[in-house]
């Protein structure tokens, strides 16, 4: 079946401007990653989604970052004003049930550069 | 506090030699899992293998094996008759019971393994 799709593969966008970053979990998985990955800040958890609730945004690293899940499918990261230190690979997981030691399915991600 | 440690950035290693990854993890919850990530050219995050804390024993899966030990708080993984495929970036990883699923990753190691 289809693995975790990702959308846009790349974005290059001006500093100061907002962006939005999809992800298409596998079909019937309950829950949903963002994770990022930069050279500075390593593989770094960012937001995990069960059904469309958020109960743990605690990476968001600013109040810039917000992400929403519609339909306990496809989410959207947002990143408002984007900074240059926002430039990392955004990565989308899955898991079937989101309980602790089920394995996460990783989309391919998408690269953002701010400029 | 949780915190997951690859000590070695890089490696490289000329085809068929052995080589072990070395994992350290730091963490208060006595149920856990842990996780080895492969991260291949192409971007896309592999899984490989799931301990969970209560199951110290070793595991083979072809020239892969993986050794468990909570006494060291260590999760190593063993490439046996390294071939240039097994070139990427291998990522440990560490879930705690009381922490959602979240997954923290260590900062990867780099295999190089040349023919």
């Amino acid at each position: 079946g289809a693995g975790v799709s990702q959308s846009p593969s790349n974005k290059v966008t001006e500093k100061g401007k907002d962006v939005e970053l999809r992800c298409d979990p596998i079909s019937g998985h309950t829950a949903l990653y963002w994770y990022r990955q930069s050279l500075g800040q390593g593989l770094e958890f960012l937001i995990y989604f069960q059904g469309n609730s958020a109960p743990d945004k605690s990476g968001l690293p600013s109040d810039r970052f917000s992400a929403e899940r519609t339909g306990g499918s496809v989410s959207t990261l947002t990143i408002q004003r984007t900074q240059q230190e926002d430039s990392a690979v955004y990565l989308c997981a899955s898991s079937l049930r989101g309980i602790v030691g089920e394995e996460q399915y990783f989309g391919p991600g998408t690269r953002l550069t701010v400029t | 506090a949780q915190k997951v440690t690859q000590a070695q950035t890089e490696i490289s290693v000329v085809e068929k030699e052995d080589v072990t990854l070395d994992c350290v993890y730091e963490t208060r919850d006595t149920t856990y899992y842990l996780f080895w990530y492969k991260q291949p050219p192409s971007g896309e995050l592999v899984f490989l293998i799931r301990r969970n804390s209560f199951d110290e024993q070793n595991e083979i899966s072809g020239r892969y094996s993986w050794n468990f030990q909570k006494s060291t708080s260590s999760f190593n993984f063993t490439i046996t008759a390294s071939q240039v495929v097994d070139s990427a970036v291998y990522f440990c990883a560490l879930s705690e019971a009381e922490n959602t699923d979240k997954l923290i990753f260590g900062t990867g190691t780099r295999l190089q393994v040349f023919p």
